[in-house]
């Protein structure tokens, strides 16, 4: 079944770089997601990665996949204030057509 | 291009009553998707619409219900709420289903009393 894993939380120093960490069970997951929720607010899309990869980047984020040990992290470079929130990592399954299945969620705290 | 929007913002209802929550996709979306978000229970999908047809659903009991209609907007309704029934509504759009990228509106607060 689908299960996905993720530390509670992670304080990090305004500046330095963040690693989030999610980890998942379901081998035929396609895609990859991280998503980013403020307070009050709904879900962002960061970023996705397909499962055929192993690294993708977008500017200050990196996502790195290991298909193998079924780990998924998601690094921020240059930490900043405005990247304090909850970061959900997310999968999607073959066969489950839209259906995405969540971790409960990093809340990342940028200190200065 | 606006975003998916979600009608009402706030609600607030008593146990027994039922309740429909409204989500408009973005546009040129044709596939909608629901999800539950409670402290305990976390991010859980409750189902999803594609071209009026209801493509994969959650496990929850059968009072929670949805429909589409042609222009692609959904709404989800709730009957005899229950106070575990409060939590904030998700719905995402994509272009159609199982397409790479959803896009979330705001949501819906749900409070039962």
């Amino acid at each position: 079944g689908e299960d996905v894993e993720q530390s509670l939380f992670l304080s990090v120093r305004e500046g330095d770089s963040s690693v989030i960490n999610c980890t998942y069970t379901d081998s035929s997951s396609t895609y990859l997601y991280w998503y980013k929720q403020e307070p009050g607010a709904g879900l962002q899309l960061l970023t996705y990665i397909f499962s055929n990869m192993d690294m993708k980047q977008d500017q200050r984020l990196t996502v790195l996949l290991n298909k193998k040990d079924k780990h998924l992290s998601l690094r921020i470079a240059d930490t900043q204030t405005g990247d304090s929130a909850i970061y959900f990592c997310a999968e999607r399954a073959t066969g489950t057509a839209s259906k995405l299945t969540f971790g409960t969620g990093t809340r990342l705290q940028v200190t200065l | 291009k606006a975003g998916v929007t979600q009608t009402p913002r706030y609600l607030i209802k008593t146990r027994g009553q039922q309740v429909t929550l409204s989500c408009s996709p973005i546009s040129g979306h044709r596939s909608v998707s629901w999800y539950q978000q409670t402290p305990g229970q976390g991010l859980q999908f409750l189902f999803e619409y594609f071209s009026e047809t209801q493509r994969n659903k959650g496990n929850f009991p059968g009072r929670f219900s949805g429909r589409q209609f042609s222009n692609s907007r959904s709404e989800m309704n709730v009957s005899t709420l229950e106070l575990g029934d409060s939590a904030l509504y998700l719905c995402a759009s994509s272009l159609a289903s199982a397409d790479n990228e959803q896009f979330f509106g705001p949501g819906t607060r749900l409070t039962v009393l």
